[in-house]
Order: C-alpha cells, then sequence, then structure tokens
C-alpha cells in the first residue's frame, strides 16, 4: 500500500524557512491531492494546504502568505516552504493524501517529522 | 472557515463500555465527515469516511452516523486498544477542519 514519508531539518531557526518534503512510494503521485497537516505538541490538528498532482495548491487561509509547496512528479515527491517561522510554527508535520468526492480526506499519513523553531 | 464542534472534549470509559462521541458542524457539510484514532506518539488513523463508511480493516465496533451539522462516532465496545483520541474532520469545504479532540480515557 502507499508509503509517505515526510523529511527536513528538525530544527529552524526564527523568521528563516521552513522546508519539508514528502517522498511517496508503492503508488503513484498522480491523480491524487497532497496534503500538509501539523499538530503543536500535546494540541489538535491544523490542515496546512494541498497540492494537485499537477501543481495547482490550495492552502489554509491563516498561513496562506507563508506557505509554498511544489510538486516533483518524477521523483514521487512533494514539498512544503513555510517562510519567516516563528516558535508558534514548531509543531509535528504530516503529510498525508487524499482524492476528491465524499469518500476523499486523509486514507495514507506520513509517519511524521518534528520541527522546532529555536534559535 | 467552516467550525467543526466536538463533545465532549474528554471523557472516562471502561472496557466493553459504549462511547458515544459527537461532532457538529456550522453549517451543512452533507456527509463530507471523516473520523480518525490517534493513539499517543502515533499518527492519526480514519475510521470513518463519508460519515458513516467503514474504512477497511478497522473493527466493526466502531461506526458513524449522521449528515448535515451533526455526526456521531459509536464504539459499540470499547477495547482497550481504543484508548485514544478522536478527532472529526470536516472536507466538504476549504480549509478543511478538524475538530479539537475527543480524549478517551481509562
Amino acid at each position: 500500500q502507499v508509503q509517505l514519508q515526510a523529511s527536513g531539518p528538525g530544527v529552524v531557526k526564527p523568521s528563516e524557512t521552513l522546508s519539508l518534503t514528502c517522498t511517496v512510494s508503492s503508488g503513484s503521485i498522480n491523480s491524487y491531492y497532497w496534503s500538509w497537516i501539523r499538530q503543536p505538541a500535546g494540541k489538535g490538528l491544523e490542515w496546512i494546504g494541498r497540492i494537485y498532482s499537477s501543481g495547482s495548491t490550495n492552502s489554509n487561509p491563516s498561513l496562506k502568505s507563508r506557505v509554498a509547496m511544489s510538486v516533483d512528479t518524477s521523483k514521487n515527491q512533494f514539498s512544503l516552504k513555510l517562510r519567516s517561522v516563528t516558535a508558534a510554527d514548531t509543531a509535528v508535520y504530516y503529510c498525508a493524501r487524499s482524492s476528491v468526492g465524499s469518500t476523499s480526506s486523509f486514507d495514507f499519513w506520513g509517519q511524521g517529522t518534528l520541527v522546532t523553531v529555536s534559535s | 472557515d467552516l467550525q467543526m464542534t466536538q463533545s465532549p472534549s474528554a471523557m472516562s470509559a471502561s472496557v466493553g463500555d459504549r462511547v458515544t462521541v459527537t461532532c457538529r458542524a456550522s453549517q451543512a457539510i452533507n456527509n463530507y465527515l471523516a473520523w480518525f484514532q490517534q493513539r499517543p506518539g502515533e499518527v492519526p488513523k480514519r475510521l470513518i469516511y463519508a460519515a458513516s463508511s467503514l474504512q477497511s480493516g478497522v473493527p466493526s465496533r466502531f461506526s458513524g452516523s449522521g449528515s448535515g451539522t451533526e455526526f456521531t462516532l459509536t464504539i459499540s465496545s470499547l477495547q482497550p486498544e481504543d484508548f485514544a483520541t478522536y478527532y472529526c474532520l470536516q472536507y466538504y469545504s476549504d480549509p478543511w477542519t478538524f475538530g479539537q479532540g475527543t480524549k478517551v480515557e481509562i
């Protein structure tokens, strides 16, 4: 079945850019939506945004001005960049898959990667 | 944004209990509602999608119901491995939003 693996630096300095990549294996990245979701320690889940395999994106208005996403179908990877980070961006970041319609939502998730914003 | 309100925020239960968690949407979302289980230190796992469809491999003691603005997750007979936090998710409109979670404790 599909597997997702998020990777990236575990520590990012305040005001810098957080960069994460999610690699999709045992399945194609094509024809699906790929999302980023985050969870601060001890708190709930927040959807950051999604990218389709074609490259079209949607993101949460609460983060939209700081978020950029991209996809590399040749590598079966998609990426997140979050600019101007602060301590409030410290969280476990998950990547996940969804499709379209009422049967959608997040059926496969990556294991999550902890990103700490600290100088 | 469409708000999802879960109740209760936390609850104590015993093995064998019937457990019900409710999620209310601030506006109608048809059946675009999913439920996730998250055990401590683990990745969220989808249990239910389209409000009432059981994810493949999920035990049949889990069920979902509802449509419009009110939805329910029911665990018919709580098992030790079910002690976890449960989240609802609306995927009817952007931004997709989760409920705040319901922690089911012993």
